[in-house]
Order: structure tokens, then C-alpha cells, then sequence
């Protein structure tokens, strides 16, 4: 089946550092990869969707200064938060699909924590 | 505008019983398609199942059933004979056709009590 795989898992890092998330489709081309934040119990934030090769489009409220995201190839997303502030402390998740009709696949997280 | 609704928060059940986890959805679309996804305290997203707008066939997998009614616009999840690793949140979450995102409902977190 299709496999995401999401990179670091957990990452602690000093406030005013920037941090780099990795996304990879493993076995299959990821036309468009999404990623989401997850506040503690709580659901599934889009921040936003990119598309391989195209500047991502980035939902309301979320800055796109602060979380670049690039999608250079068909399986590899990386979201990068600059100038981390212990508010940006949170639950990242990716998610790839093959294309419109195919199934959503979903990375297993990277749990962020900024001091 | 779309919109999935999880009305229970939480559910705490005794390992063996049955439980159900609704989910009502909103849409002017004809076409549309309905998730259930599962995050244990790992924290990755399972999918579970994908039920697209046209077919209103309930779907039994093993534990695991699905009754999809359109007339009020629920896709409501049975879990028969519930385990401790039944343990998680659940997800319900919409797709409109032809879209490229997933409107995703807040959520019920499932607790089986051994």
C-alpha cells in the first residue's frame, strides 16, 4: 500500500531557530502533498496543499512567511518553520496523494516543541 | 459551505461491548465522498474506509461497520466487540468531488476500558 514517510518524529528547538520537517511518498508519485497542525485534542488543521513544483497555497491565518513549504519533487515535501516561538509548538502531519480520486496517505507526524 | 460534525467528544467503553461513533456531514454537492480515519496515540492517520456519495451500501470489515444514510446525512462508524486497541481518536472526514482536500470533523476519542 501506499506508505508517507514523515521526518524527524519529534523535535525540540531553541526559540528564533528554524526547523525542517521532511514528507516523502515512498512508493508512489505524490502530485500534491498537504500538511496539517494539530493543536492537543484536537482535529486536523490544513495549512496548506502543494502541488509538485508550484508555489503551495497556503489556507487563511497561516503565514507563509513562517512555514515555507517546498514540494521540488513528486515525493519529497519539507515544510520549514522559521523563527520558531514556542507558540508554533505543536503536532505536524503530511499528507500525499497520487492525484484527484486517488486516496489520501498521511506521514506519521513530527511533534514539535520549541523552548 | 461543508461541514462534519462529531457530536461526541469522548466515549469510554468496557472491552467486548459494542460502540458507535457518529458523524453528520454537510454539503450542497452531489458528489462527495466520506472518510473514517483513526489516530492512536502514535499519532499517524489509518484510514479505515473511503464511501463515495453514489453507493449507500452499508460496509461490514470484520469489527468494523459502516452505516452511510443519506437522508440525514450520516456515515456513522460500529465497532462490535470493542478491544483496548480500539483505543484512539477517530476521525470522520469529507472529500467534495472533484476537490483536492479533506474537511475533516473534531474528532472522538475512543476509550476501552479493559
Amino acid at each position: 500500500g501506499a506508505v508517507v514517510s514523515q521526518h524527524p518524529s519529534r523535535v525540540i528547538c531553541k526559540s528564533g531557530t528554524s526547523v525542517k520537517i521532511e514528507c516523502r511518498s515512498l512508493d508512489f508519485q505524490a502530485t500534491t502533498m498537504f500538511w496539517y497542525r494539530q493543536f492537543p485534542k484536537k482535529s486536523l488543521m490544513l495549512m496548506a496543499t502543494s502541488n509538485e513544483g508550484s508555489k503551495a497555497t497556503y489556507e487563511q491565518g497561516v503565514e507563509k512567511d513562517k512555514f515555507l513549504i517546498n514540494h521540488a519533487s513528486l515525493t519529497l515535501s519539507t515544510l520549514t518553520v522559521t523563527s520558531a516561538h514556542p507558540e508554533d509548538s505543536s503536532f505536524y502531519i503530511c499528507s500525499a496523494r497520487a492525484g484527484l480520486g486517488w486516496g489520501y496517505t498521511f506521514g506519521s507526524g513530527t511533534r514539535l516543541t520549541v523552548v | 459551505a461543508q461541514k462534519v460534525t462529531q457530536a461526541q467528544t469522548e466515549i469510554s467503553v468496557v472491552e467486548k461491548e459494542d460502540v458507535t461513533l457518529d458523524c453528520v456531514y454537510e454539503t450542497r454537492d452531489t458528489t462527495y465522498y466520506l472518510f473514517w480515519y483513526k489516530q492512536p496515540p502514535s499519532g499517524e492517520l489509518v484510514f479505515l474506509i473511503r464511501r463515495n456519495s453514489f453507493d449507500e451500501q452499508n460496509e461490514i470489515s470484520g469489527r468494523y461497520s459502516w452505516n452511510f444514510q443519506k437522508s440525514t446525512s450520516s456515515f456513522n462508524f460500529t465497532i462490535t466487540a470493542s478491544q483496548v486497541v480500539d483505543s484512539a481518536v477517530y476521525f470522520c472526514a469529507l472529500e467534495l468531488g472533484g476537490a483536492n482536500n479533506l474537511f475533516f470533523g473534531t474528532g472522538t476519542r475512543l476509550t476501552v476500558i479493559p
